[in-house]
């Protein structure tokens, strides 16, 4: 059982390129997160998805888009990457609301 | 401002020893989770409770919900017990987890 898998695992981006990292689930889980992880900050909720083919807004969405056009899978996107947005993202599902989270490997990605 | 507060921050122990984390919240929670990330970056959940004590192999998780407050045990600690604790819980208006800021453990042999 392979979980929950992001791809890549590290990226380098100039300012203005944009990407998609991708989160795969075969767990038949319905909710799908993704967050980001800062120095000094705890995980902060960016985009989630209550079941296939329903996106939500989190604590930090801004200059994210993100899909899930497949249940297993949950697409974040960056158009017009920025330095800020430098940071390590980690995807999760779940069950239900609440419910144990798994995590993917996460995803280190440097803005330059 | 972070809704819940971690303690301590870093910690140093030396193996063997008897290891306790905090973590206080400041809202009514139905339940609260503890997480481990491992130096090369996974997390990976080691609890969800609700009331009273879990137990599994040398971990201890313990939670009073009336007064906002969990605690991680760690007995008879190892060196591979060395990484980032975080809890969390269920309370954003998203109805996603609110995480603390972790706290680093390293276990020194």
């Amino acid at each position: 059982n392979a979980g929950v898998t992001q791809t890549p695992k590290f990226r380098v981006l100039k300012t203005g390129q944009s990407m998609t990292l991708l989160c795969a689930q075969d767990m038949n889980h319905e909710y799908m997160y993704w967050y980001r992880q800062d120095p000094g900050m705890g995980l902060r909720l960016i985009h989630y998805s209550v079941g296939e083919g329903t996106t939500a807004k989190g604590e930090v969405p801004d200059g994210y888009n993100v899909s899930r056009l497949k249940k297993q899978n949950f697409l974040l996107g960056l158009e017009s990457a920025a330095p800020s947005q430098t940071s390590v993202y980690f995807c999760a599902s779940s069950v239900d609301r609440g419910a144990e989270a798994f995590f993917g490997q996460g995803t280190r990605l440097t803005v330059v | 401002k972070n809704e819940v507060e971690q303690s301590p921050q870093n910690l140093t122990a030396q193996e063997g020893e008897f290891i306790t984390i905090n973590c206080s919240y400041s809202v009514g929670i139905s339940a609260l989770h503890w997480l481990q990330q491992h130096p090369g970056g996974g997390i990976v959940s080691l609890f969800m409770l609700s009331s009273g004590k879990k137990k599994h192999g040398r971990l201890i998780a313990t939670i009073n919900i009336q007064e906002k407050h969990s605690s991680l045990h760690i007995t008879a600690s190892h060196p591979r017990d060395s990484a980032v604790y975080i809890c969390a819980y269920l309370g954003g208006s998203q109805g996603n987890l609110i995480f603390g800021k972790g706290t680093k453990l390293s276990v020194k042999p």
